[in-house]
Order: C-alpha cells, then sequence, then structure tokens
C-alpha cells in the first residue's frame, strides 16, 4: 500500500505570499494519477488539479501543480483571503482500484 | 452541474448496520461513471470507502471489505451505502462523490454519523 505524506502539516503565510505544499509518496507513482483538493470548514473537498498539474475546472490560474515519481507539489502563486483552507493530495491506483489521501495541510493566515 | 446529496440515520447503535443513500442530480448515475462513498474523521482523515458503476461493478477498500456493501437503483438515480458491525471507529462524515478519470470532481455535502448506544 502506497502512503502519502504531506507537509508542513500547517503553513501560516499572508494575503499575496506564495504557498508551496508538497506530497510525498512512498514509492513512485504515475504522475497523471495524482490530484489535489482544498476543503474548507464544514464543507466537502473541491477538486483542484489533476493529473498533477492540470486545473480542474473554475481553479484559477494562481494554483500549480508539479511533480514527478514520489515528489509531487501544489503551488499558490499569491494567496487570496478565500485560499486559507486545508489542502490534500490524492492517488489513484488502478491494481485493484483504490483511492488514498495525504493527511492534509493546514494553510492558515499569519 | 451534478448535484449529490447523502440521505440516512445520524445515528447508528454499536454492532449494527450504517446505510445510507446518495441523491444524484442534474446527472444519471447510468453513464460511464464510476460513484464513490468516502468518510472522513479528525483521525484518519479521507478515507475511500469503494465504488460502484451503473452495471453494478464494485471495488472496495480492502481494509473494509468484509464490512461494504454499495449498491445502485438506475430508476431511482441514486446509489447506497451499507457498512455493518459498525463500532465507534466508524463514527464520520460520509461523503458521497462522482468520480472523474482518477479522482474526484463532484462530491455531496457530507452526512455525519454517530456510532453510540
Amino acid at each position: 500500500e502506497i502512503v502519502l505524506t504531506q507537509s508542513p502539516g500547517t503553513l501560516s503565510l499572508s494575503p499575496g505570499e506564495r504557498a508551496t505544499l508538497s506530497c510525498r509518496a512512498s514509492q513512485s507513482v504515475i504522475s497523471s494519477y495524482v490530484a489535489w483538493y482544498q476543503q474548507k470548514p464544514g464543507q466537502a473537498p473541491r477538486l483542484l488539479m489533476y493529473d498533477a498539474s492540470s486545473r480542474a475546472s473554475g481553479i484559477p490560474d494562481r494554483f500549480s501543480g508539479s511533480g514527478s515519481g514520489t515528489d509531487f507539489t501544489l503551488t499558490i502563486s499569491r494567496l487570496e483571503p478565500e485560499d486559507f483552507a486545508v489542502y490534500y493530495c490524492q492517488l489513484y491506483g488502478s491494481s485493484p482500484p483504490m483511492y488514498t489521501f495525504g493527511q492534509g495541510t493546514k494553510l492558515q493566515i499569519k | 452541474q451534478v448535484q449529490l446529496q447523502e440521505s440516512g440515520p445520524g445515528l447508528v447503535k454499536p454492532s449494527g448496520t450504517l446505510s445510507l443513500t446518495c441523491a444524484v442530480s442534474g446527472g444519471s448515475i447510468s453513464n460511464s461513471n464510476w460513484w464513490s462513498w468516502i468518510r472522513q474523521t479528525p483521525g484518519k482523515g479521507l478515507e475511500w470507502i469503494g465504488e460502484i458503476h451503473h452495471s453494478g461493478s464494485t471495488h472496495y477498500n480492502p481494509s473494509l471489505k468484509s464490512r461494504v456493501t454499495i449498491s445502485a437503483d438506475k430508476s431511482k438515480n441514486h446509489f447506497s451505502l451499507n457498512l455493518s458491525s459498525v463500532t465507534a471507529a466508524d463514527t464520520a462524515v460520509y461523503y458521497c462523490a462522482r468520480n472523474g478519470r482518477v479522482s474526484v470532481d463532484y462530491w455531496g455535502q457530507g452526512a455525519l454519523v454517530t456510532v453510540s448506544s
């Protein structure tokens, strides 16, 4: 079973700053099987990125994703007040089909 | 725009069976998508429970497989979750969702289910 480890656990930044969130897999994975989600309190997660670097519908271009192998990154270029939330990475496994989530990174206002 | 809505008892007794239904609107479960149940707890975070295709094919998380059944009713455009022999560890917010190719692109609002006597 592949484990996803996100870091840092909590990230404190100010609006306008750049945020870099990390997701590390316990073994090399197919990058097109990596996704990122944003979750705000009391809400369901929202898909941000799929295929590691493709933005989902309606997601602003200040969000970008990258990575390959075991290391993946979600970058928010200039933080807006509405970006402060918890972010999760997710991996799809095909044999057997399985969705695995990281433990999340909380992005909070400094 | 696809919308999903979970419904079911918010309180289940230990050793009982948790049952939830997900009503889908704005789209048909009979299309090519798979449909998932995912739960969230403070301790374990987000945990995928399993998925179903309208053909009736299912896949389950191996850690829950012995207790989980997911079914679909195309005539009602909904799908359901049964989780048997529940304990306090099954207390969670349960989400129904639509799968994209390798991610989850639409989520329900979530239903809190508490396991307690």
